[in-house]
């Protein structure tokens, strides 16, 4: 079975900053990975996903994550944030299957972009 | 532009109402799911379907019960709404596969008094 977690619970940042969102997995088989983005009061929105291939994925807002194999890590980045990047992000896995689609979804980490 | 709509993006119910919660899909998913999301607990599934007329209990079944007549629409219900089942509800739904995403709704923010 596959699971999620991911380290940070809040993150504060100073607008202008680069910021690091942390997410580690466990799984026995290979995965695919996913972040999303909620703004407040609204649903998640895809920001990007890893399926193969090359392991640095970049996603829209100018948002890139890096898949390590041997960590089992999926971090988030961003090399300078806007207070408009103020929001929940999820990290997520799923593990290829014939069968229905699920996703495991992390905690959370609430990014806070302070002026 | 695809999309899961969601009803109602506020409710209030009172305590013992039966409530229902529709999604309604346009991308032709084979899967949707309802979660319900609360400060601290982050996204919970509730029921899922992978087909019309198919429905699986995700990790917090008690209290909700789901409909699929239509590949487009997944119905949530509460059959006796209660104050612990105030929460923002979120629909989603995907193709069948696990390289694909979901793609959510907007939520439906629910209150019961």
């Amino acid at each position: 079975a596959q699971s999620v977690t991911q380290l940070d619970s809040q993150v504060p940042v100073f607008e202008e900053a680069p910021v690091e969102l942390r997410c580690n997995y466990s799984s026995s088989v290979s995965v695919y990975l996913f972040w999303y983005v909620q703004y407040p009061n609204q649903g998640l929105q895809l920001l990007l996903k890893y399926l193969s291939g090359s392991t640095l994925v970049k996603g829209i807002n100018g948002f890139e994550a890096e898949f390590n194999k041997s960590q089992t890590s999926f971090h988030l980045r961003k090399p300078s944030v806007h207070i408009s990047d103020t929001a929940e992000y999820f990290c997520a896995v799923s593990a290829p299957s014939g069968g229905y689609n699920k996703l495991i979804f992390g905690a959370g980490t609430r990014l806070a972009v302070h002026p | 532009d695809v999309k899961v709509t969601q009803s109602s993006r506020y409710l209030v119910k009172r305590t013992g109402e039966k409530v229902f919660l529709e999604c309604v899909q346009d991308m032709d998913h084979e899967n949707m799911f309802w979660y319900r999301q609360d400060p601290g607990l982050g996204l919970r599934l509730i029921y899922f379907s992978y087909d019309v007329k198919m429905k699986e209990k995700g990790d917090i079944p008690e209290g909700y019960s789901v409909s699929r007549e239509k590949k487009e629409r997944f119905s949530l219900i509460l059959e006796s709404a209660s104050t612990n089942q105030t929460s923002m509800y979120l629909c989603a739904s995907s193709f069948q596969g696990s390289s694909y995403g979901y793609t959510f709704g907007s939520g439906t923010r629910l209150t019961v008094v």
